[in-house]
């Protein structure tokens, strides 16, 4: 089964709106968590690090202050879409090192389709 | 930023035929992932091969290393329709477990 969920799988909001989307570890902690955009026929791109109980770091030419990343918990790490345009529309997906496996854990994917 | 360069960015075979897949990247490096992906669907992990290894086999999927050139190459034999995907290579570069994939080899198999 999975162990690492995303919500929501998709969603549809209006331009200007904020958007979050949750990734949860489902039988593990995780310390860290990575999220990954990936635009129509793209590869995955990293945007951000997440950090349990510090800030995310993000990668070069992410606006760190439109997408907020809080990572409340050993579990769960959310990810804001602030003020969401249509070229925000995008698959978004987290994944979450399981460090006692040494292997890393992806999640479904959410879609993002700003209107 | 991304590691991997996969080669080719696209690929038509016919069923049964095999498939070979390339992928470069740029820095040393401590494990290298392929995945696939169907068209807008997550990630499947399919082989992680260590630096230290060389070349590794699931089924019908051959992977191998070369950190010397730094390249590695997914062979898929006897390739069937439900193949066809998207496929990457992603590799851990031994640092804060990031992981960063290469663009990517979009593989049809023809019937």
């Amino acid at each position: 089964g999975a162990v690492v969920s995303q919500h929501p799988s998709r969603v549809i909001c209006k331009s200007g709106t904020s958007v979050k989307i949750e990734c949860r570890s489902l039988d593990f902690q995780a310390t860290t968590m990575f999220w990954y955009r990936q635009f129509p026929k793209q590869s995955l791109m990293l945007m951000a690090t997440s950090n349990e109980g510090s800030k995310a770091t993000y990668e070069q030419g992410v606006e760190k202050d439109k997408f907020l990343i809080n990572h409340a918990s050993l579990t769960l790490s959310t990810l804001t879409v602030t003020s969401a345009h249509p070229e925000d529309s995008s698959f978004y997906i987290c994944s979450a090192p399981w460090t006692g496996k040494g292997e890393q854990y992806f999640g479904p994917g959410t879609r993002l389709t700003v209107t | 930023s991304q590691q991997g360069e996969e080669d080719p960015q696209a690929l038509s075979i016919q069923e049964g035929e095999n498939a070979t897949m390339n992928c470069s990247y740029k820095t040393s490096i401590n494990n290298l992932q392929w995945y696939r992906q169907n068209s807008g669907r997550g990630l499947v992990h399919l082989i992680l091969i260590r630096s230290n290894e060389r070349e590794k086999h699931s089924g019908r999927l051959r992977v191998t290393l070369d950190t010397s050139k730094k390249s590695s190459s997914l062979l898929i034999t006897a390739s069937r329709a439900a193949d066809t995907a998207s496929y990457f290579c992603a590799t851990d570069m031994n640092r804060d477990d990031k992981i960063i994939f290469g663009k990517g080899t979009r593989l049809h198999i023809l019937p």
